[in-house]
């Protein structure tokens, strides 16, 4: 069974400061990985995706993720966070289009 | 652009209650997904469909019911609700290529449901 694991269940960074969220799948075939952040109440919104080809994707909000096999990894970056990052964090893995297994999140909370 | 509806956005049931829950794809859209997220957990799935049938199943509950309409709509009818259901319930809405391609799922803003 597919399996996602988010390791850091809170971060809290200084604003401007880098950001990066780790993700590792356990998946036995080349995954199509997601992530998702929510916002308090609210649903949840995609910020990129990878299917196939360049490892690094760009995302929306300043984002990017680097897919490496090697290491099953598919961990997001942001070199400089806002006050407005501050949500919960959702990496994901689909099987073929088929239904999304989640992470248990990541909370990042930015403090000023 | 349009994205995905769902009603109501919050309910309020007593135990036992039945209670259904509505979703409207992105248009153009062929599959639907239903999610529940219960207080500080991440999102499980439920129940898929694709073209008006059931395409995977997930960890639905028997008291759990859904189904896929002719305009693509979908309905979670839950009956007999318990405590244990108050959660968020999202809905997602895919545009399915060809067989085994990847999709991007697009979730609705959700409805909270409250069991007491």
């Amino acid at each position: 069974a597919q399996s996602v694991t988010q390791p850091d269940i809170h971060i809290t960074v200084s604003e401007g400061a880098s950001l990066e969220l780790r993700c590792n799948y356990s998946y036995g075939a080349t995954p199509y990985l997601f992530w998702y952040v929510q916002s308090p109440g609210q649903g949840l919104q995609l910020l990129l995706k990878y299917f196939s080809g360049d490892t690094l994707v760009q995302g929306i909000k300043g984002f990017e993720a680097e897919f490496k096999r090697s290491q099953s990894s598919f961990n997001l970056r942001k070199p400089s966070v806002h006050w407005s990052d501050a949500a919960e964090y959702f990496c994901a893995v689909a099987e073929y289009g088929n239904k999304l297994v989640f992470g248990a999140g990541t909370i990042l909370r930015v403090k000023s | 652009a349009a994205g995905v509806i769902q009603s109501p956005r919050h309910l309020i049931k007593e135990k036992r209650e039945t209670a259904t829950l509505k979703c409207y794809p992105i248009p153009r859209h062929d599959t639907v997904y239903w999610y529940q997220q219960g207080p500080g957990q991440d999102p499980q799935f439920l129940i898929s469909f694709y073209e008006k049938m059931q395409s995977d199943k997930g960890s639905i509950p028997d008291r759990f019911s859904a189904q896929q309409f002719s305009d693509y709509h979908s309905e979670l009818n839950m009956s007999s609700l318990e405590l244990g259901d108050s959660a968020l319930y999202f809905c997602a809405s895919s545009s399915r290529g060809r067989q085994g391609a990847a999709e991007t799922q697009y979730f609705g803003p959700g409805t909270r449901l409250l069991v007491l």
